[in-house]
């Protein structure tokens, strides 16, 4: 079975980068989409963008400016880049499969917390 | 930007109690919406998609109807496993996800 893992800094500085990875084990990357989603402590669940295997990627509008996501298929690992990250930026980080052919994003990585902070 | 609104924004209800929650899409979303369940500390998971269609592997007791721009959620009879906060989300225009239900045992 697909499983997805997170790997990266757990603390940032206000100001710097965020860069997440997910390794995905159990399959390859092709014919799906990628995304990462993030949820604030006690907050709900926001999406933040996808890659395609391909290498297309899709972002949320709100997020557009600060955000790339990007897919290596030879280490079976997709990325997250996060520019100039403050507070709000704290959060947990899912990597996560989105599934075109019926829309469901799953399955889900455990998460890995993120704090923004100096 | 489609906004998706749930209600209620927390639940009580009895084990063996039908639980209903709504999602509500600010525009015709289709039958673009999924359903998931987030237990704390965890991850969350998907129930439902396409509205209506029950993941592989969710037990019966879970449902999911509507279309355009209502839809509901329902729990046939509640379980102490179903302690969750349960989020919908579209997929017709980019994603968005509902605000959450907290659901509790009573």
């Amino acid at each position: 079975q697909v499983q997805l893992q997170e790997s990266g800094p757990r603390l940032v500085k206000p100001s710097e980068t965020l860069s997440l990875t997910c390794t995905v084990s159990g399959d390859s990357l092709s014919s799906y989409y990628w995304s990462w989603i993030r949820q604030p402590p006690g907050k709900g669940l926001e999406w933040i963008g996808y890659v395609y295997y391909s290498g297309s990627t899709n972002y949320n509008p709100s997020l557009r400016s600060r955000v790339t996501i990007s897919i290596d298929t030879s280490k079976n690992q997709f990325s997250l880049i996060l520019n100039s990250v403050t507070a709000a930026d704290t959060a947990m980080y899912y990597c996560v499969r989105y599934n075109w052919h019926y829309g469901g994003f799953d399955p889900w990585g455990q998460g890995t917390l993120v704090t923004i902070s100096s | 930007d489609i906004q998706m609104t749930q209600s209620p924004s927390s639940l009580s209800a009895s084990v063996g109690d039908r639980v209903t929650i709504t999602c509500q899409a600010s525009q015709d979303i289709g039958n673009y919406l999924s359903w998931y369940q987030q237990k704390p500390g965890k991850a969350p998971k998907l129930l439902i998609y396409d509205a209506s269609n029950l993941q592989t592997g969710v037990p019966p007791r879970f449902s999911g109807t509507g279309s355009g721009t209502g839809f509901t959620f329902t729990i046939s009879s509640l379980q102490p496993e179903d302690i969750a906060t349960y989020y919908c989300q579209q997929y017709d225009n980019l994603h968005t996800f509902g605000q959450g239900t907290k659901l509790e045992i009573k």
